[in-house]
């Protein structure tokens, strides 16, 4: 069965922090993303890697960064943590680039800035 | 706005009926998804229904697709309180379609 890992279930951080959210994906998938889900909202792409140490540009990806340097682990990066960056951070993994495929979901990080 | 919108935004009904959720969406599509996420966990794919498709079926899920309408519906039969769940609709756009777009998500709740 597939697996998309994050490293946190719960985290608390503070104004200003560099913030690092990991995922880990063991199902060899080309293609992973991090979106953010607020209430009312749905989710919303921030970054999304077709390959590693390739990256791209969601629909919100101001205050964040990602990294990609090995085919398994996608990091999202708060570099400066805000209060409005508080949310539920979902990772995913995908098969196929072009769409058509399922979207496999790690379990979510809460993060709270305080 | 958000490509995918569902409707109703909750729904609460008695576990053994039926329950009805509605997807519509803006751009032409190359196929639809339906989700669920159980709360407090990630989301979990539930069906895939292609654009020149019109109809699909998952053990008590059937899911309907009208292109001309750009909308979709989740029919899930004999509810169980287990089915309590936010159900979310994804859409592949035709064009520069490598991103999936999701609505906010209907919550259902079945009582037991």
């Amino acid at each position: 069965d597939v697996k998309v890992t994050q490293s946190s279930r719960y985290l608390v951080k503070r104004t200003g922090e560099k913030v690092f959210l990991e995922c880990v994906q063991d199902m060899d998938h080309e293609n992973m993303f991090w979106y953010r889900q607020d209430p009312g909202l749905g989710l919303r792409l921030i970054y999304f890697s077709y390959d590693v140490k390739m990256k791209e540009k969601g629909d919100i990806p101001e205050g964040y960064s990602v990294s990609r340097e090995k085919k398994e682990r996608f990091s999202l990066i708060l570099e400066s943590a805000s209060t409005n960056q508080t949310s539920m951070y979902l990772c995913a993994g995908c098969r196929d680039r072009g769409g058509g495929q399922p979207q496999h979901f790690g379990d979510g990080t809460r993060l709270s800035i305080l | 706005s958000q490509q995918g919108e569902e409707d109703p935004q909750a729904l609460s009904i008695q576990e053994g009926e039926n329950a009805t959720m509605n997807c519509s969406y803006k751009t032409s599509i190359n196929n639809l998804q339906w989700y669920r996420q159980n709360s407090g966990r990630g989301l979990v794919h539930l069906i895939l229904i292609r654009s020149n498709e019109r109809e699909k079926h998952s053990g008590r899920l059937r899911v309907t697709l009208d292109t001309s309408k750009k909308s979709s519906s989740l029919l899930i039969t004999a509810s169980r309180a287990a089915d309590t769940a936010s159900y979310f609709c994804a859409t592949d756009a035709r064009t520069g379609g490598f991103k999936t777009i999701f609505g906010a998500g209907t919550r259902l709740f079945v009582k037991a």
